[in-house]
């Protein structure tokens, strides 16, 4: 079966950095994307990421590795407004996004 | 109006009850989606939609329905609602079916629904 894998809850503090993981296992692989979500809000566009290597984006970076079938966002000088969830998302072989259930992180002072 | 709405924006039903939920894009996108969101599970596909006048059944279509006469609406109709299809809805649409790069999801706001 298809699945994804994330931690469901991290706690970091302002200004540190966090890496959040995520492992995936699709029927095939077209790239895998990263999304915000604050409580009660629709999820955003973070980040997209299809070869293996690095994507920066300003605070926030993207890693992937096909053959690990992993990827992790980083988050550097983080700030409060950066408490929400952040869900990965392969893309199958059919071109189906298949969702991870999130991670939740906490941002303390 | 710009991007993606839905509406109501929440609901409160009695099971047994029909409902229709709305969904309306101006982005001229192809492809259309129906997810629930749950606590602990994450977003699931309902019903999708690649271009107007097909529409496809995701991981968990029983008890809904989608049609997509025109490329801006999409909306997911409840035939009979029962408890368990309480949850948070979104819409969401892209360029084309066929996500990469250029062709990232964009999330509607969401409806609450409540079945009671």
């Amino acid at each position: 079966g298809q699945n994804i894998d994330q931690p469901t809850e991290m706690t970091a503090t302002e200004g540190a950095i966090v890496q959040i993981n995520c492992t995936y296992q699709t029927s095939g692989f077209n790239g895998l994307f990263w999304y915000q979500q604050h409580a009660g809000e629709a999820p955003t566009f973070l980040s997209y990421n299809v070869l293996d290597g690095l994507e920066e984006k300003g605070r926030f970076s993207s890693f992937l590795s096909r053959s690990k079938g992993y990827s992790y966002l980083l988050l550097k000088e983080l700030q409060m407004k950066d408490s929400a969830s952040y869900l990965c998302a392969a893309i199958d072989s059919n071109y189906q996004l298949i969702w991870g259930a999130g991670t939740k992180l906490i941002i303390k002072p | 109006i710009a991007g993606i709405t839905q509406a109501p924006t929440s609901q409160i039903l009695a099971a047994g009850r029909r409902m229709t939920l709305r969904c309306t894009q101006d982005m001229r996108h192809n492809a259309m989606y129906w997810y629930r969101q749950d606590l602990g599970l994450g977003l699931r596909l309902i019903h999708y939609s690649n271009t107007a006048g097909t529409t496809g059944k995701g991981e968990v279509p029983d008890g809904y329905s989608v049609s997509r006469a025109n490329t801006d609406d999409f909306p997911l109709t409840l035939a009979s609602a029962v408890p368990s299809q309480t949850s948070v809805y979104f819409c969401a649409s892209s360029d084309s079916a066929e996500s990469s790069s250029y062709n990232e999801q964009f999330f509607g706001p969401g409806t609450r629904l409540t079945v009671l």
